[in-house]
């Protein structure tokens, strides 16, 4: 079974700019989410959708990110304008309840803001 | 609202020695923890994790932890340290199982000495 897929793995930014980040999460998997992993800090959620519709934004910063879920499959991230705390790793996860809702996470966008 | 304390941003072991990581958490509900390993460059993997079956959780790779009410903490440790173990390791708790998003820790960096 093939796992989260992540797109791109490395982005680098001029502050400011816009940024969106792809996440395709395992098949049939209904709950989705994004974390922010600041370098030396623990993954922040930041959004969690159940199928296409949001469960959980209430850390999302709202004035500049936005994310979506179509069709309930899968999700992008976008970051609109970049500020450069905006640098992170960020983590999409998926679950199911068919596997007692654990989180199986994709390798990550390490994101770079200058 | 819940929290998680990891005692030890780094600890350092030799190999074959015990390993001892400690977490400690706060919840205003029973909770659901969780520890998990990431390798540089990649993901989150899960090692184990305590639904209040068992007090004492075995997971992957040799790891156990164990869910102390009385000291709000859920250590994880390993009888005998191996190279392949040198990893970030995070804490995290959930109230509903992980079918919420996850509060982790700020992880603990595991380095094996030779």
């Amino acid at each position: 079974e093939a796992g989260v897929a992540q797109s791109p793995r490395y982005k680098i930014i001029e502050k400011r700019q816009s940024v969106a980040f792809w996440c395709n999460p395992i098949s049939g998997h209904a709950t989705l989410y994004w974390y922010q992993q600041i370098l030396g800090q623990g993954p922040k959620l930041l959004i969690q959708f159940q199928n296409n519709g949001v469960v959980d934004d209430s850390q999302l910063p709202k004035d500049r990110f936005s994310a979506e879920r179509l069709k309930g499959v899968d999700s992008t991230l976008k970051i609109q304008p970049a500020k450069l705390e905006d640098s992170a790793v960020y983590l999409c996860a998926s679950s199911s309840v068919r596997f007692a809702n654990e989180q199986f996470f994709g390798p990550g966008t390490r994101l770079t803001v200058l | 609202a819940q929290s998680v304390t990891q005692l030890g941003s780094h600890v350092s072991v030799s190999e074959g020695a015990l390993v001892l990581l400690r977490c400690n958490y706060s919840s205003s509900v029973p909770p659901y923890l969780f520890w998990y390993v990431q390798y540089p460059n990649q993901g989150l993997q899960l090692l184990l994790k305590y639904t209040s079956a068992a007090t004492l959780v075995k997971g992957i790779n040799g790891f156990e932890a164990e869910f102390k009410k009385s000291e709000t903490s859920f250590h994880l440790t390993k009888p005998s340290a191996h190279m392949s173990d040198a990893a970030e390791y995070f804490c995290a708790v959930s109230e509903r199982g992980g079918a919420d998003g996850l509060t982790f820790g700020k992880g603990t960096h595991l380095i094996i000495q030779p």
